[in-house]
């Protein structure tokens, strides 16, 4: 089975905090993904990566940045972190699976990441 | 752009009853659809995909069928049970993100 691991369930910081969320990924996967989560909102992407030391920004990258500096490692910084940045965090990975017209790619999630900035 | 969109919630039904989860998207190309639920405290995990037209997914008794024709993949159970509570999204992808509705919560009653 594939087993992404997230570093902490609960998280608490003080607002202007470097906050650091590590991701890993069991599986050798090349994607790489870190969503949060807020109550009526779904999931919203922040930032993906396809490659060691690739990335690409999602839908709300503003006030984060990322590191991938081994495949199997990602990782999600706040650089100030602030109080409406408290929200679940979810990282992901995926891999393309099936041929033809059947191919596409499955996403696994880790635990998730349940952040309070106070 | 794409987007996924399901029915709010709470859905709440009684053990044993019939579950539909509506779910519709609008995309260009030809997307695989998801369903991922979520247990309480717990990340995402994958329930069911199609990936293209008329396939139907299918998974521990829930079902969805890819219908082109509707731009729906509904979610559907012929029986509820308590361990069934959960968040439900249903996600589509054209390449290799995700676009997620924003989840429908379901509660059944015993």
């Amino acid at each position: 089975d594939v087993k992404v691991t997230q570093s902490s369930r609960y998280l608490v910081k003080r607002t202007g905090e470097k906050v650091f969320l590590e991701c890993v990924q069991d599986m050798d996967h090349e994607n790489m993904f870190w969503y949060r989560q807020d109550p009526g909102l779904g999931l919203r992407l922040i930032y993906f990566s396809y490659d060691v030391k690739m990335k690409e920004k999602g839908d709300i990258p503003e006030g984060y940045s990322v590191s991938r500096e081994k495949k199997e490692r990602f990782s999600l910084i706040l650089e100030s972190a602030s109080t409406n940045q408290t929200s679940m965090y979810l990282c992901a990975s995926s891999s393309v699976v099936g041929t033809g017209r059947s191919r596409t790619y499955e996403q696994y999630f880790g635990p998730g990441t349940r952040l309070t900035v106070t | 752009g794409d987007s996924v969109t399901q029915m709010e919630g709470p859905v709440t039904l009684s053990e044993e009853a019939f579950l539909t989860i509506n779910c519709t998207y609008t995309a260009t190309g030809y997307p695989s659809l998801f369903w991922y639920v979520q247990y309480p405290g717990e990340g995402l995990q994958l329930l069911l995909k199609a990936t293209k037209a008329d396939d139907k997914g299918s998974n521990k008794g829930f079902e969805a069928t890819y219908r082109k024709e509707t731009t729906s993949f509904h979610l559907e159970k012929g029986s509820v049970q308590v361990s069934d509570s959960a968040v439900y999204f249903c996600a589509l992808s054209s390449s290799y993100k995700l676009i997620f509705g924003s989840g429908t919560r379901l509660l059944v009653r015993p």
